[in-house]
């Protein structure tokens, strides 16, 4: 299985200010097709998760422009460019190259 | 709107058969992968398997041997059966529709609000 690792797990942030999440694979995620198949949800608090990002830098469909994914190979960052309260809760990087589809163990994002 | 729904028992017993259905409202059902995640707090989110409009499935390999999914395009509805349940299998079940970037099966774009399962003897 791809094995994703998250870091920070733990982000306290300040409104306002911006805020970084990265996201690494135990192998390369880019498809023969020349897609990168890893997305990014947020998971707020009592809700299930949200797509946010997929195809490692494609907003989702409703997703504000604060939020932007980059990287290639197997190292990911999801940036948020002005954090806002409603921003607060659980992130999670997902890769979906192959079966089995498989998370980090998430970062808990809050409010300092 | 794509919406999806969770239903079945919250508590079910150990080794007993766990049963979830999910119903898709919105949006069209055939020509999509659904699936079925958990999030238990000891292994955070697991992908389950999934399931193909024409029924054809597959599954997670740590969970091959105890996992079904079905699909019936009649009702917009597709389920997930769990059998020889332990308590290692209490979690919120959630159910979700795989997203498509043009052919390419890429994310999961919609889910359900879950439903939690308790296991206990």
């Amino acid at each position: 299985d791809i094995v994703m690792t998250q870091s920070p797990l733990s982000l306290p942030v300040t409104p306002g200010e911006p805020a970084s999440i990265s996201c690494r694979s135990s192998q390369s995620l880019l498809h023969h097709n020349g897609n990168t198949y890893l997305t990014w949800y947020l998971q707020k608090p009592g809700q299930s998760p949200q797509l946010l990002i997929y195809l490692a830098f494609t907003r989702a469909s409703g997703v504000p422009d604060r939020f932007s994914g980059s990287g290639s190979g197997t190292d990911f960052t999801l940036k948020i460019s002005r954090v806002e309260a409603e921003d607060v809760g659980l992130y999670f990087c997902m890769q979906a190259l192959q079966t089995p589809w498989t998370f980090g163990q998430g970062t808990k994002v809050e409010l300092k | 709107q794509v919406h999806l729904e969770e239903s079945g028992p919250g508590l079910v017993k150990t080794s007993e058969t766990l049963s979830l259905t999910c119903t898709v409202s919105g949006g069209s059902f055939t020509d999509f992968f659904w699936t079925w995640v958990r999030q238990s707090a000891g292994k955070g989110l697991e992908w389950m398997g999934r399931v193909y409009s024409n029924g054809i499935a597959n599954y997670n390999p740590s969970l091959t041997s105890r996992v079904t999914m079905s699909i019936d395009t009649s009702r917009n509805q597709f389920s997930l059966n769990l059998n020889s349940l332990t308590a290692a299998d209490t979690a919120v079940y959630y159910c979700a529709r795989v997203g498509k970037s043009g052919p390419y099966h890429v994310s999961l774009d919609h889910w359900g609000q879950g439903r939690l399962v308790i296991v206990s003897s």
